[in-house]
């Protein structure tokens, strides 16, 4: 079956300051790999994904993840982080048509 | 708007009562799945429909449940005999119609069901 594991519920960082969120995956055969976010009370957002090629993937609001195979890890990265980043973070990896979800990161950014 | 929706977005109803939840997808999108996310948990899969087909579902997915796609658009889920143990946030995602399996899901706001 497939899964995905996110280390840490929180994730604290000030304004400026790099960001990193952690999710690493089980999986048979390859991976498909989705990160998405989720601010209070509203649904889920596709930040980005990883089918196939080069390791660093590139998404919107300025995001970016590395899958590293060796790892079994997909982490989420930003340069710069900002206040309004502050929101819920989820992991995903696709098996047949569904998506299983990590439990989720709590980022929080300080002015 | 374009995106998925849902309708209504929050419900709050005693023990034992049936609800009805609905989404929209995207109007081009023929694929359509319902999850359901916990206070504090990742959002778990419950059923995917494929036009008007429902191809699989979950063991989630209890007798209570059902969940149809009658003309491949909207489609509905009914809980019926609610329990306390239903209390949680229904999200409806959809995807488009190409032979990738590998889209990216787009999801609606959700439905929140409080079971009194």
């Amino acid at each position: 079956a497939q899964s995905v594991a996110q280390p840490e519920d929180q994730v604290n960082v000030a304004e400026g300051n790099p960001l990193t969120v952690k999710c690493t995956y089980s999986v048979s055969g390859n991976p498909y790999l989705f990160w998405y976010v989720q601010y209070p009370n509203r649904g889920l957002q596709f930040l980005l994904k990883y089918i196939t090629g080069d390791n660093l993937v590139k998404g919107s609001y300025g995001f970016e993840a590395e899958f590293n195979k060796s790892q079994t890890s997909f982490h989420l990265k930003k340069p710069s982080a900002l206040v309004s980043d502050s929101a819920l973070y989820f992991c995903a990896v696709r098996g047949g048509w569904k998506l299983s979800f990590g439990a989720g990161t709590t980022v929080t950014v300080r002015a | 708007d374009t995106g998925v929706s849902q309708d209504p977005r929050h419900k709050i109803t005693k023990r034992g009562q049936n609800v009805t939840f609905r989404c929209d997808p995207i109007s081009e999108h023929n694929r359509l799945y319902w999850y359901r996310q916990t206070l504090g948990q990742g959002p778990e899969f419950l059923t995917y429909f494929q036009n008007e087909a429902q191809l699989e579902k979950s063991r989630l997915l209890s007798d209570r449940f059902s969940a149809e796609r009658p003309k491949g658009s909207f489609s509905t889920l009914e809980i019926q005999r609610t329990e306390q143990g239903d209390s949680a946030m229904y999200l409806c995602a959809s995807s488009p119609r190409t032979v990738s399996s590998y889209n990216e899901q787009f999801f609606g706001p959700g439905t929140r069901l409080t079971v009194l």
